[in-house]
């Protein structure tokens, strides 16, 4: 089956910092990868996406990278700020048509210091 | 963009009694919804996948008894969580997709504390 692996947290940088939270997964098939990031008390909101290989999704500066030799979709951020203090979820979904369940990571908490 | 709206965002019960959280698309017709439950510490769990017009259907492992899922329209989906205990106490999510290509929208969950 579909699986999603996540670096465990919490990760704790100083404002500033350069940010890397790994993601690897694996799929039959060719799947869309996905991350999402959940601010306290907050539902999850999507952040960024790559629908094929070799895609790179961005957001807020926000980076990923959709890298099928590898199976990883790292995410990372050049210079991160307090406010980027959340919950990021890797996901994946197959592209194999319909609406397809939606495979996330456990999820990986960053906190980021003044 | 699409958005989910989900209500209430915070909920008290005493055990034994039901609770409805309900989720409804604002700007688009969701013929499918996603529910899922969080628990502390790890991810989401899908707990079931409401379609409008038709039964629910849950995952392995999930009460259908005890979560009652209703679709009755395109734009409304509500989940029941019934004879409610303190081990359901947790934080309850809907999501919509956005399309076949695009992600999911999620509502801003619901936590439920059964006391």
């Amino acid at each position: 089956g579909n699986s999603v692996t996540q670096m465990e947290g919490p990760v704790t940088l100083s404002e500033e910092a350069f940010l890397t939270i790994n993601c690897t997964y694996t799929a039959t098939g060719y799947p869309s990868l996905f991350w999402y990031v959940q601010y306290p008390g907050e539902g999850l909101q999507l952040l960024l996406k790559a629908t094929k290989a070799d895609d790179k999704g961005s957001n807020k500066g926000f980076e990923a990278t959709y890298r099928k030799e590898t199976t990883s979709f790292h995410l990372e951020k050049g210079s991160v700020q307090v406010s980027d203090s959340a919950v990021y979820f890797c996901a994946l979904r197959m592209n194999s048509g319909g609406y397809q369940k939606v495979t996330f990571g456990t999820g990986t908490k960053l906190q980021v210091i003044p | 963009g699409a958005v989910v709206s989900q209500h209430p965002s915070r909920v008290i019960c005493k055990s034994g009694t039901s609770v409805k959280i309900e989720c409804r698309s604002l700007d688009f017709q969701a013929t499918t919804m996603f529910w899922y439950r969080q628990f502390p510490k790890k991810s989401l769990m899908l707990m079931a996948t409401s379609n409008e017009g038709s039964k629910a259907t849950y995952e392995q492992g999930v009460e259908k008894d005890k979560f009652l899922i209703n679709h009755a329209s395109l734009t409304l989906s509500t989940l029941t969580v019934t004879s409610a205990h303190p081990e359901d106490s947790s934080f309850y999510i809907c999501s919509a997709p956005e399309g076949q290509a695009g992600g999911y929208t999620f509502g801003s969950g619901t936590r439920l504390t059964v006391v």
